[in-house]
């Protein structure tokens, strides 16, 4: 069964403590993989897509990788407003309409 | 800007209600989803549409049905509204292709 997993499952940094999120996959298939942030209470915000192994994207203080079983999105010097659910999804071959999401790691940035 | 717009923030509706869930966006985008979010089960696909009048059934499609009539205008009915359908729900749009989809704002709904 293709599965998407996040971990950890919560986070807590203090300001300025960089550090990785983790988004495996055992999918055959993989069409792209997305990047998303969500407040509590709001819909998830687009961040990254990648497409390939090797692929990096990056954006203020956050860098989205892609290797053939998993995806980083390192967060650099974090601040608080970085406090957010991050979610991570995959699309797959013969699926190319769907998002396939994992459950996302809570990340808690202390000042 | 990207822009998916849900109807209501917040709804509370009576067991046995038909309960209709607006969402519109400004993209002219081909493709158009629905979610639920659940605490501990993340985010499952009820249905999603590809073209007008065309919908595809998604992971968790039963008690819902989904109507698409113009390309901008996606609609997620609750035909008889049962306490286990109080959830977050999420609208998105993506273009064709191999593309992100866009969320709007989401529409926390309680059945009581």
């Amino acid at each position: 069964e293709d599965q998407v997993t996040q971990s950890p499952e919560a986070l807590r940094l203090q300001e300025g403590e960089s550090s990785s999120l983790n988004c495996s996959y055992t999918v055959s298939g993989l069409r792209g993989l997305f990047w998303y942030r969500q407040d509590p209470g709001k819909g998830p915000e687009f961040l990254f897509t990648l497409y390939s192994a090797g692929e990096e994207k990056e954006k203020e203080r956050l860098k989205a990788t892609l290797t053939k079983k998993e995806s980083f999105l390192h967060i650099t010097a974090p601040k608080p407003e970085d406090s957010a659910t991050y979610l991570c999804a995959v699309r797959l071959h013969g699926s190319a309409r769907q998002l396939t999401f994992g459950s996302g790691t809570q990340l808690t940035v202390l000042p | 800007d990207v822009k998916v717009t849900q109807s209501s923030r917040y709804l509370v509706k009576r067991t046995g209600e038909k309960v209709f869930l607006e969402c519109v966006q400004d993209m002219d985008h081909e493709n158009m989803f629905w979610y639920r979010q659940d605490p501990g089960l993340g985010l499952r696909l009820i249905y999603f549409s590809y073209d007008v009048k065309m919908k595809e059934k998604g992971d968790i499609p039963e008690g819902y049905s989904v109507s698409r009539e113009k390309k901008e205008r996606f609609s997620l009915i609750l035909e008889s509204a049962s306490t286990n359908q109080t959830s977050m729900y999420l609208c998105a749009s993506s273009p064709k292709g191999i593309r992100e989809a866009f969320f709007g704002q989401g529409t926390r709904l309680t059945v009581v």
